[in-house]
């Protein structure tokens, strides 16, 4: 199960605090993307990113942010705007390799804000 | 606006027996679907796309304009199906929409 890797898998915050959570991908992808996802609720797109340098807001991207300095790495904060940011996040990347018709995810990263 | 509908959370069914998770949706381009599946302390991965038009794992799903709709069947449920699926929608610029999701459990 390579090619892409969340880190850590759990987290505690501390409620006002910022934290980053990590995705990295060797699989030459093109485009990333985090979701958010909660029960019940399914998956929510957070960012995504389709090139170096470049990304979007996704439904929810209020109280996040991401950068996308390197094509392997896409990371993202959750700053302590972020009302509700306990939950499970999914990093997820797409390329060229599968005619970019196939996302590959994380195996994720669960949050939970003390 | 996109949208993908799951209306089912929750569906149980008895080994051997036919099953259909549901998914309809809202697009105003021609949309492209996937089922994504999540067995069991196991990634989140792509079972099957509708351009594809191939069964995996006994698997089927029809895509059907009319009616929005985009079912996955299977004729003959496996105690191995037992798992959490999406029903995605690939909109512009490589965005997916996901659906809420349907956990299937089947008895043996």
């Amino acid at each position: 199960d390579g090619g892409i890797t969340q880190s850590p898998k759990y987290l505690f915050r501390k409620e006002g605090q910022n934290v980053t959570l990590s995705c990295e991908q060797n699989l030459n992808h093109d485009a990333m993307y985090w979701y958010r996802q909660d029960p019940g609720q399914g998956l929510r797109l957070i960012y995504y990113s389709q090139i170096v340098n470049d990304f979007q807001k996704g439904d929810i991207a209020e109280g996040y942010s991401v950068s996308r300095e390197k094509k392997e790495s896409f990371p993202l904060t959750v700053t302590s705007a972020q009302k509700n940011p306990t939950a499970f996040y999914l990093c997820a990347s797409i390329g060229r390799d599968r005619g970019y018709n196939e996302q590959f995810f994380g195996p994720g990263t669960r949050l939970t804000v003390l | 606006a996109q949208r993908v509908t799951q209306p089912e959370k929750l569906l149980s069914v008895f080994k051997g027996a036919p099953v259909e998770l549901k998914c309809n949706y809202s697009y105003s381009g021609s949309p492209e679907l996937f089922w994504y599946v999540q067995y069991s302390r196991q990634r989140l991965q792509l079972l099957l796309r509708h351009i594809s038009r191939e069964s995996i794992k006994g698997f089927t799903a029809d895509l059907n304009k009319g009616e929005t709709s985009f079912h996955l069947k299977k004729p003959f449920a496996q105690e191995e199906d037992s798992a959490m699926y999406y029903c995605a929608l690939r909109g512009a610029g490589n965005q997916f929409y996901f659906g809420t999701g349907t956990s299937l459990t089947v008895i043996p």
